[in-house]
């Protein structure tokens, strides 16, 4: 049973592309969450998906940032023209339900490089 | 609001020795879970051991325990016997019932084992 898979695992952009950052849950799952973790930093909550849904953005910014998980396929975080302040490590988690003792499986993360 | 604080950005134990991580939590659920992460320096978030607010008894994996006291809203992680590859960086998180469910990190702890 695979886990959790994220790619690519290391994203080099310019400044003002798009980098689209792709996770696959691991089997079963339709629970999603990314996180964004900063050089030194804790793991910053972005975005909670349940396919094709939207639960929680409270953690995304508002502008440049989607993030979506379709029926089929991988889930995708989306960050259009990108800045050097979106460097950083984006992780992708995800759990079999809601239930406060479901934990959460974590892919190898995205390492995005703007330059 | 809900959040998880950890006060000891680093922390360093003597090889064989034990060491306690600290966490705290605040929430006004009365159920909700408790996740102690790992992060080594390759980067990948490996899941350690899990308490559920209702569990009267502190959980116990392997080398890990988690010392649970409800009344003072903490969460503390116990490494008996510290290995050299204990050397990481060490998440609390948490998962509300209130709200979206989603997982709640702290800042961090890392931790050195020295030989």
């Amino acid at each position: 049973n695979a886990g959790v898979m994220q790619n690519p695992r290391h994203l080099v952009r310019r400044r003002g592309q798009e980098a689209r950052l792709r996770c696959s849950p691991m089997k079963g799952h339709s629970h999603v969450y990314w996180y964004r973790q900063l050089p030194e930093e804790g793991l910053k909550f972005m975005v909670y998906l349940q396919k094709e849904n939207i639960i929680d953005e409270s953690g995304m910014p508002k502008e440049r940032f989607s993030a979506e998980f379709p029926k089929e396929g991988p889930s995708i975080l989306r960050i259009q023209q990108v800045v050097r302040g979106d460097s950083a490590a984006y992780f992708c988690a995800s759990s079999l339900d809601r239930g406060v003792n479901t934990e959460a499986f974590f892919g190898q993360g995205t390492r995005l490089t703007v330059v | 609001a809900q959040k998880i604080t950890q006060t000891q950005p680093g922390m360093f134990v003597q090889e064989k020795e034990a060491v306690t991580l600290d966490c705290t939590y605040d929430t006004s659920d009365q159920s909700y879970g408790l996740f102690w992460y790992k992060q080594p320096s390759s980067g990948e978030m490996i899941f350690l051991i899990y308490q559920g607010s209702y569990d009267e008894q502190n959980a116990t994996e392997g080398r890990y325990s988690l010392n649970f006291q409800k009344a003072r809203k903490s969460a503390n992680l116990v490494i008996s016997a510290s290995q050299l590859g204990d050397s990481a960086m060490y998440f609390c998180a948490m998962r509300p019932t209130s709200g979206t469910y989603k997982y709640i990190f702290g800042t961090g702890t890392r931790l050195k084992v020295l030989a």
